[in-house]
């Protein structure tokens, strides 16, 4: 079956550091992959998404490449702010028929001024 | 822009009332799911519906029923309420494989 496995956090950053969070996945099919967030007291939404092999999702600042070689979709940011404190989730919807979408447990970003 | 719609956004229950979280989509999707929220568990899928007149048991089905009335609405219900119950419940809908989008929540406390 499929599986998203994320970095645990919390991850505990100073403004403006680089960030990275690491996502791995398995799919038996040709996954869509994604990256949600979701900002305290709020429902999850959709930070960025990669439909394809080598694609990069871009937005706010963040980004992820689609890498098929080593299943991953790392997020990654240059400089964090304060607003970007959230929870963030790692995600695949896969091609083969299934209609259900697989998540990681979400890592918790913490970003102090 | 309305997008998920969710109701109530709060409620409290005592152990043994029932209870229906209503959801509705105005983006012509044909998926919908109910998620339970906890603390360190992530997202949680409970039931599942991908098409209009069809409804399938997620990963944590036990203790609710669903249904999906038409395409637009999918309602999740609680015969029975438990103080395991207490969660963060979100509705959210896809089409194929595109992005899920949320609704913003329904935080349910169960006494």
């Amino acid at each position: 079956g499929n599986s998203v496995t994320q970095m645990e956090g919390p991850v505990t950053l100073s403004e403006e550091a680089f960030l990275t969070i690491n996502c791995t996945y398995t799919a038996t099919g040709y996954p869509s992959l994604f990256w949600y967030v979701q900002y305290p007291g709020e429902g999850l939404q959709l930070l960025l998404k990669a439909t394809k092999a080598d694609d990069k999702g871009s937005n706010k600042g963040f980004e992820a490449t689609y890498r098929k070689e080593t299943t991953s979709f790392h997020l990654e940011k240059g400089s964090v702010q304060v607003s970007d404190s959230a929870v963030y989730f790692c995600a695949l919807s896969d091609r083969g028929g299934s209609y259900i979408p697989t998540f990681g447990r979400g890592t918790s970003l913490i970003v102090h001024p | 822009n309305a997008g998920v719609t969710q109701t109530p956004k709060f409620q409290v229950l005592k152990t043994g009332q029932s209870m229906t979280l209503q959801c509705a989509q105005d983006m012509n999707h044909n998926s919908m799911y109910w998620y339970r929220q906890d603390p360190g568990m992530g997202l949680r899928l409970i039931y599942y519906s991908a098409s209009e007149g069809t409804t399938d048991k997620g990963e944590v089905p036990n203790g609710y029923n669903v249904s999906r009335l038409n395409k637009r609405e999918f309602s999740l219900r609680l015969e029975s309420a438990a103080p395991s119950q207490t969660s963060v419940y979100f509705c959210a809908s896809k089409e194929d494989i595109g992005e899920l989008f949320f609704g913003e929540g329904s935080r349910l406390t169960v006494l």
